[in-house]
Protein backbone atom coordinates (compact mmCIF):
# COMPACT_ATOMS: atom_id res chain seq x y z
CA UNK A 1 0.00 0.00 0.00
CA UNK A 2 1.10 4.01 -0.06
CA UNK A 3 3.20 4.57 2.41
CA UNK A 4 5.69 7.39 3.60
CA UNK A 5 9.60 7.49 4.92
CA UNK A 6 11.27 9.91 6.44
CA UNK A 7 14.56 10.32 8.20
CA UNK A 8 14.76 9.15 12.00
CA UNK A 9 15.08 11.94 14.48
CA UNK A 10 16.20 13.77 16.35
CA UNK A 11 18.04 15.96 14.35
CA UNK A 12 20.16 18.91 16.91
CA UNK A 13 21.86 21.20 14.51
CA UNK A 14 23.07 24.72 15.29
CA UNK A 15 20.86 28.05 14.85
CA UNK A 16 21.57 28.83 11.07
CA UNK A 17 22.88 25.80 10.00
CA UNK A 18 21.75 24.67 6.98
CA UNK A 19 18.27 21.76 7.49
CA UNK A 20 17.33 18.54 5.52
CA UNK A 21 15.10 16.48 6.57
CA UNK A 22 14.74 13.25 3.65
CA UNK A 23 11.37 12.22 2.63
CA UNK A 24 10.44 9.64 0.38
CA UNK A 25 6.93 7.83 -0.49
CA UNK A 26 5.66 4.53 -2.19
CA UNK A 27 2.45 5.18 -3.90
CA UNK A 28 0.21 3.83 -7.14
CA UNK A 29 -0.69 6.92 -8.42
CA UNK A 30 0.25 10.41 -8.55
CA UNK A 31 -0.25 11.93 -4.92
CA UNK A 32 -0.12 15.27 -3.51
CA UNK A 33 3.04 15.86 -1.18
CA UNK A 34 2.74 17.76 2.20
CA UNK A 35 4.95 18.67 5.26
CA UNK A 36 3.51 19.73 8.41
CA UNK A 37 4.88 20.81 11.55
CA UNK A 38 3.68 20.23 15.41
CA UNK A 39 5.27 22.60 17.60
CA UNK A 40 5.67 21.83 20.93
CA UNK A 41 2.01 22.04 22.74
CA UNK A 42 0.65 22.64 19.51
CA UNK A 43 -1.41 20.99 16.98
CA UNK A 44 -0.71 20.14 13.86
CA UNK A 45 -0.10 22.80 11.12
CA UNK A 46 0.71 22.66 7.30
CA UNK A 47 4.07 23.87 6.50
CA UNK A 48 4.14 23.57 2.73
CA UNK A 49 2.50 21.68 -0.33
CA UNK A 50 3.01 20.10 -3.58
CA UNK A 51 -0.01 18.62 -5.91
CA UNK A 52 1.99 17.99 -9.19
CA UNK A 53 5.52 16.67 -10.18
CA UNK A 54 8.37 18.93 -10.17
CA UNK A 55 6.67 21.55 -7.92
CA UNK A 56 8.06 23.40 -4.92
CA UNK A 57 6.13 24.27 -1.73
CA UNK A 58 7.04 26.86 0.69
CA UNK A 59 6.77 29.06 3.32
CA UNK A 60 8.38 29.94 6.07
CA UNK A 61 11.92 29.89 4.48
CA UNK A 62 11.33 26.06 4.41
CA UNK A 63 11.15 24.31 0.70
CA UNK A 64 10.33 21.19 -1.20
CA UNK A 65 10.10 20.30 -3.99
CA UNK A 66 8.03 16.71 -5.55
CA UNK A 67 10.48 14.21 -7.16
CA UNK A 68 8.60 11.58 -9.32
CA UNK A 69 11.60 9.66 -10.75
CA UNK A 70 12.85 9.62 -6.81
CA UNK A 71 9.70 9.85 -4.90
CA UNK A 72 11.02 11.71 -2.91
CA UNK A 73 10.02 15.16 -1.12
CA UNK A 74 12.62 16.67 0.87
CA UNK A 75 12.39 19.24 3.42
CA UNK A 76 15.11 22.46 3.33
CA UNK A 77 15.98 25.44 4.74
CA UNK A 78 18.86 27.46 4.60
CA UNK A 79 19.19 28.77 7.68
CA UNK A 80 17.34 27.43 10.73
CA UNK A 81 16.45 29.45 13.90
CA UNK A 82 15.50 28.12 17.45
CA UNK A 83 12.28 28.96 17.19
CA UNK A 84 12.23 25.89 14.37
CA UNK A 85 12.33 23.39 16.87
CA UNK A 86 9.72 20.92 16.12
CA UNK A 87 8.40 17.81 14.85
CA UNK A 88 8.17 17.58 11.14
CA UNK A 89 5.92 15.19 9.44
CA UNK A 90 5.61 14.64 5.91
CA UNK A 91 2.67 13.39 4.31
CA UNK A 92 0.27 12.24 1.18
CA UNK A 93 -2.70 12.03 -0.21
CA UNK A 94 -4.25 10.09 -3.37
CA UNK A 95 -7.21 12.80 -4.00
CA UNK A 96 -8.05 16.22 -3.01
CA UNK A 97 -10.59 14.52 -0.32
CA UNK A 98 -8.76 11.63 0.24
CA UNK A 99 -6.39 10.73 3.20
CA UNK A 100 -3.87 11.81 4.62
CA UNK A 101 -0.92 9.04 4.73
CA UNK A 102 1.82 9.93 7.42
CA UNK A 103 5.83 9.49 8.09
CA UNK A 104 6.74 9.32 11.62
CA UNK A 105 7.80 12.73 12.07
CA UNK A 106 11.09 13.60 12.81
CA UNK A 107 12.21 16.04 16.00
CA UNK A 108 13.92 18.77 15.22
CA UNK A 109 16.03 20.48 17.71
CA UNK A 110 17.68 23.50 17.14
CA UNK A 111 20.52 24.66 19.76
CA UNK A 112 21.16 28.86 20.19
CA UNK B 1 -12.32 33.09 14.20
CA UNK B 2 -12.60 29.75 16.27
CA UNK B 3 -10.41 26.82 15.27
CA UNK B 4 -11.21 23.26 15.58
CA UNK B 5 -11.83 22.23 18.87
CA UNK B 6 -12.11 18.68 20.50
CA UNK B 7 -12.80 17.57 23.65
CA UNK B 8 -11.87 16.56 25.92
CA UNK B 9 -8.59 17.04 26.28
CA UNK B 10 -7.79 14.36 28.31
CA UNK B 11 -9.16 11.10 29.41
CA UNK B 12 -8.31 8.13 31.45
CA UNK B 13 -10.01 4.90 30.98
CA UNK B 14 -9.96 1.29 32.27
CA UNK B 15 -9.58 -1.62 29.46
CA UNK B 16 -13.50 -3.07 28.37
CA UNK B 17 -14.86 0.61 29.27
CA UNK B 18 -16.45 2.75 26.06
CA UNK B 19 -14.92 6.06 25.31
CA UNK B 20 -16.72 8.70 23.19
CA UNK B 21 -14.73 11.54 22.11
CA UNK B 22 -15.61 15.08 20.51
CA UNK B 23 -15.01 17.55 17.65
CA UNK B 24 -16.32 21.08 16.63
CA UNK B 25 -14.96 21.75 13.00
CA UNK B 26 -13.66 24.86 11.75
CA UNK B 27 -17.49 27.09 10.98
CA UNK B 28 -17.93 26.53 6.97
CA UNK B 29 -16.18 23.01 6.74
CA UNK B 30 -18.30 20.41 6.07
CA UNK B 31 -16.18 17.02 6.10
CA UNK B 32 -14.49 15.80 9.71
CA UNK B 33 -11.92 13.07 9.54
CA UNK B 34 -10.38 11.74 12.24
CA UNK B 35 -6.98 10.30 13.26
CA UNK B 36 -4.70 8.23 15.52
CA UNK B 37 -1.22 8.85 17.01
CA UNK B 38 0.28 6.76 18.90
CA UNK B 39 3.37 8.45 21.00
CA UNK B 40 6.30 8.55 18.49
CA UNK B 41 4.03 7.58 15.59
CA UNK B 42 2.11 10.04 12.43
CA UNK B 43 -0.87 10.24 12.28
CA UNK B 44 -2.98 7.00 11.39
CA UNK B 45 -6.26 7.69 9.51
CA UNK B 46 -9.52 6.37 11.11
CA UNK B 47 -12.70 7.95 9.75
CA UNK B 48 -13.58 10.30 7.36
CA UNK B 49 -17.25 11.81 7.06
CA UNK B 50 -19.27 14.35 4.90
CA UNK B 51 -22.63 15.73 5.02
CA UNK B 52 -22.81 12.98 7.34
CA UNK B 53 -21.87 9.83 5.77
CA UNK B 54 -19.12 8.05 6.15
CA UNK B 55 -16.42 8.72 3.14
CA UNK B 56 -13.54 6.15 3.86
CA UNK B 57 -12.34 4.68 6.74
CA UNK B 58 -9.00 3.56 7.80
CA UNK B 59 -7.81 -0.29 8.99
CA UNK B 60 -9.47 0.26 12.44
CA UNK B 61 -11.16 -2.87 14.17
CA UNK B 62 -15.45 -2.73 14.48
CA UNK B 63 -14.67 -1.24 18.20
CA UNK B 64 -14.07 1.92 16.30
CA UNK B 65 -17.31 3.97 15.14
CA UNK B 66 -18.07 7.40 14.50
CA UNK B 67 -20.73 10.06 13.18
CA UNK B 68 -21.76 13.11 11.90
CA UNK B 69 -24.19 15.46 13.19
CA UNK B 70 -26.66 17.98 11.45
CA UNK B 71 -24.16 20.85 12.38
CA UNK B 72 -21.15 19.06 11.24
CA UNK B 73 -19.83 18.34 14.69
CA UNK B 74 -18.44 14.87 15.03
CA UNK B 75 -18.37 12.20 17.93
CA UNK B 76 -15.53 8.90 17.50
CA UNK B 77 -16.62 6.35 19.81
CA UNK B 78 -14.63 3.48 20.95
CA UNK B 79 -15.99 0.18 22.33
CA UNK B 80 -14.00 -2.63 24.53
CA UNK B 81 -10.94 -0.46 25.01
CA UNK B 82 -7.39 -1.93 24.47
CA UNK B 83 -4.41 -0.67 26.90
CA UNK B 84 -3.16 -0.26 23.02
CA UNK B 85 -6.09 2.83 22.31
CA UNK B 86 -3.78 4.59 24.37
CA UNK B 87 -3.01 7.95 21.76
CA UNK B 88 -3.38 11.15 20.82
CA UNK B 89 -6.89 11.06 18.42
CA UNK B 90 -6.97 14.10 16.22
CA UNK B 91 -9.84 15.59 14.24
CA UNK B 92 -9.32 17.53 11.13
CA UNK B 93 -12.03 19.68 9.61
CA UNK B 94 -11.97 20.78 5.85
CA UNK B 95 -14.16 22.03 3.19
CA UNK B 96 -15.14 19.46 0.46
CA UNK B 97 -14.54 20.85 -2.87
CA UNK B 98 -14.37 18.12 -5.27
CA UNK B 99 -11.04 18.44 -7.97
CA UNK B 100 -9.80 21.19 -5.69
CA UNK B 101 -7.18 20.81 -3.15
CA UNK B 102 -9.25 21.08 0.60
CA UNK B 103 -6.67 21.95 3.87
CA UNK B 104 -7.00 19.80 6.95
CA UNK B 105 -7.21 22.18 9.60
CA UNK B 106 -6.58 19.92 13.06
CA UNK B 107 -7.75 20.52 16.61
CA UNK B 108 -5.27 19.95 19.51
CA UNK B 109 -6.44 16.39 20.47
CA UNK B 110 -7.93 14.21 23.29
CA UNK B 111 -4.79 12.48 24.69
CA UNK B 112 -6.59 9.02 25.78
CA UNK B 113 -4.89 7.15 28.76
CA UNK B 114 -6.27 3.32 28.75
CA UNK B 115 -5.36 1.65 32.21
Amino acid sequence: GDSVTQMEGPVTLSEEACLTINCTYTATGYPSLFWYVQYPGEGLQLLLKATKADDKGSNKGFEATYRKETTSFHLEKGSVQVSDSAVYFCALSMGSNYQLIWGAGTKLIIKP
Amino acid sequence: DAGVTQSPTHLIKTRGQHVTLRCSPISGHKSVSWYQQVLGQGPQFIFQYYEKEERGRGNFPDRFSARQFPNYSSELNVNALLLGDSALYLCASSFFLEGEYNEQFFGPGTRLTVL
